[in-house]
């Protein structure tokens, strides 16, 4: 069964709207989890690593103010894509550690188009 | 130069056929390494870690060649099931980088 959880699977709204996607690791406490992008044939770019009770950090070139993202309990971070444009249109995925090293449980992925 | 790089693909082979990925990734230093399989529009999900030692779970035989900072997997009688996009996954100190991925379909 699945160890992550995300939600929504897709979700569809007009240009200049926030949307929130929520992460959740199931039956275990995910100190860290990663959001990741991927565009159509494209691979998962990293966009930022979560860390629970603390700011998340950016990869390169991710908008802090655009991406917001929150990790307040053990088991649960939201990512926020704030004044959605076209161009956001994705698949976002999140992820959390597993037990073996460099192990990494996906979350089912957000579709976000934006019109 | 990318971080992680696989063979473009796409590869369309028959059912039965044996194919073969490879990956090379440009950090000496990285630690870990996986194949992960991703369906269309799915997550990914990992199907096997990478060992230099080589290791094998059914149809499926990864390896490591740590010299030349190369990872192949080895797909032998392959099924319709199959199809999917491969991605090779390097991890350093705790961050995972893809691959772009490789597209594998199994015509019957």
């Amino acid at each position: 069964g699945a160890v992550v959880s995300q939600h929504p699977s897709w979700v569809i709204c007009k240009s200049g709207t926030s949307v929130k996607i929520e992460c959740r690791s199931l039956d275990f406490q995910a100190t860290t989890m990663f959001w990741y992008r991927q565009f159509p044939k494209q691979s998962l770019m990293l966009m930022a690593t979560s860390n629970e009770g603390s700011k998340a950090t950016y990869e390169q070139g991710v908008e802090k103010d655009k991406f917001l993202i929150n990790h307040a309990s053990l088991t649960l971070s939201t990512l926020t894509v704030t004044s959605a444009h076209p161009e956001d249109s994705s698949f976002y995925i999140c992820s959390a550690r597993g037990v073996a090293p460099g192990e990494l449980f996906f979350g089912e992925g957000s579709r976000l188009t934006v019109l | 130069r990318k971080e992680v790089e696989q063979d473009p693909g796409p590869f369309n082979v028959p059912e039965g056929a044996t194919v073969a990925f490879n990956c090379t990734y440009s950090n000496s230093a990285s630690q870990s390494f996986f194949w992960y399989r991703q369906d269309c529009r799915k997550e990914p999900k990992l199907l096997m870690s990478v060992y230099s030692s080589g290791n094998e779970d059914g149809r499926f035989t990864a390896q490591l060649n740590r010299a030349s900072q190369y990872i192949s997997l080895l797909i032998r009688d392959s099924k319709l099931s199959d199809s999917a996009t491969y991605l090779c996954v390097v991890t350093l100190t705790g961050k995972s980088t893809f691959g772009d991925g490789t597209t594998l379909t199994v015509k019957p």
